[in-house]
């Protein structure tokens, strides 16, 4: 089972920053979180990782609670190609099973 | 710099046919994955090589499912007989390697439709 807590669903308007909320509170130390999207008719891509520190990158930023309990995945300006389900899973970095469990996901909508 | 390439992208089949799926990772990616995509829910894994060694198959359907990787490069992934229930996507993915926080890239799935 994942081991993961994501909205069922959200919309965000075009331009604007779209914050997605994830809960992982029973994370391991040695456990990253990971967010990965999928695009309607194609396969998940990858979008982003963190373990405990805050992570950028051209895509997204991660923002990891302290206790690492929660995170937000944030897209900083929504496009109407960021349509999409969103996964956030975690899973160890190192030793440990690398099979990705996903969840439901949460589905964003990005309106125009 | 060439994705997961996944073939064939669609295919329709009578229960208890059989049929294959095939997958090329990207050049240089030494773990390769199949996962099963049911509609509305996420990919669950079926089958992880690490080069041409099985690393875990715990939720492959042995009775009817079958992967290989002869060769640590393609990989191939087989149901005799099919059921109603493996209407599915499946998605192949590879990584640069095992034991590390490597991302996993997908390629665009099968979508397999059983009647």
């Amino acid at each position: 089972d994942a081991k993961t807590t994501q909205p069922t669903s959200m919309d965000c308007a075009e331009g604007r920053a779209a914050n997605l909320p994830c809960n992982h509170s029973t994370i391991s130390g040695n456990e990253y979180v990971y967010w990965y999207r999928q695009i309607h008719s194609q396969g998940p891509q990858y979008i982003i990782h963190g373990l405990k520190n805050n992570e950028t990158n051209e895509m997204a930023s991660l923002i990891i609670t302290e206790d690492r309990k929660s995170s937000t995945l944030i897209l900083p300006h929504a496009t109407l190609r960021d349509t999409a389900v969103y996964y956030c899973i975690v899973r160890p970095g190192q030793g440990g099973s690398e099979k990705l469990v996903f969840g439901k996901g949460t589905k964003l909508t990005v309106n125009p | 710099e060439a994705g997961v390439a996944q073939s064939p992208r669609y295919k329709i089949i009578e229960k208890r046919q059989s049929v294959a799926f095939w997958c090329n990772p990207i050049s240089g990616h030494a773990t390769l994955y199949w996962y099963q995509q049911i509609l509305g829910q996420g990919p669950k894994l079926l089958i992880q090589f690490q080069n041409n060694g099985v690393v875990d198959d715990s939720q492959l359907p042995k009775d009817r499912f079958s992967a290989e990787r002869l060769k640590g490069v393609d990989s191939t992934l087989k149901i005799q007989p099919a059921k109603l229930e493996d209407s599915a996507v499946y998605l192949c993915a590879s990584s640069f390697t095992s034991g590390g926080a490597y991302e996993q890239y997908f390629g665009p799935g099968t979508r397999l439709t059983v009647t």
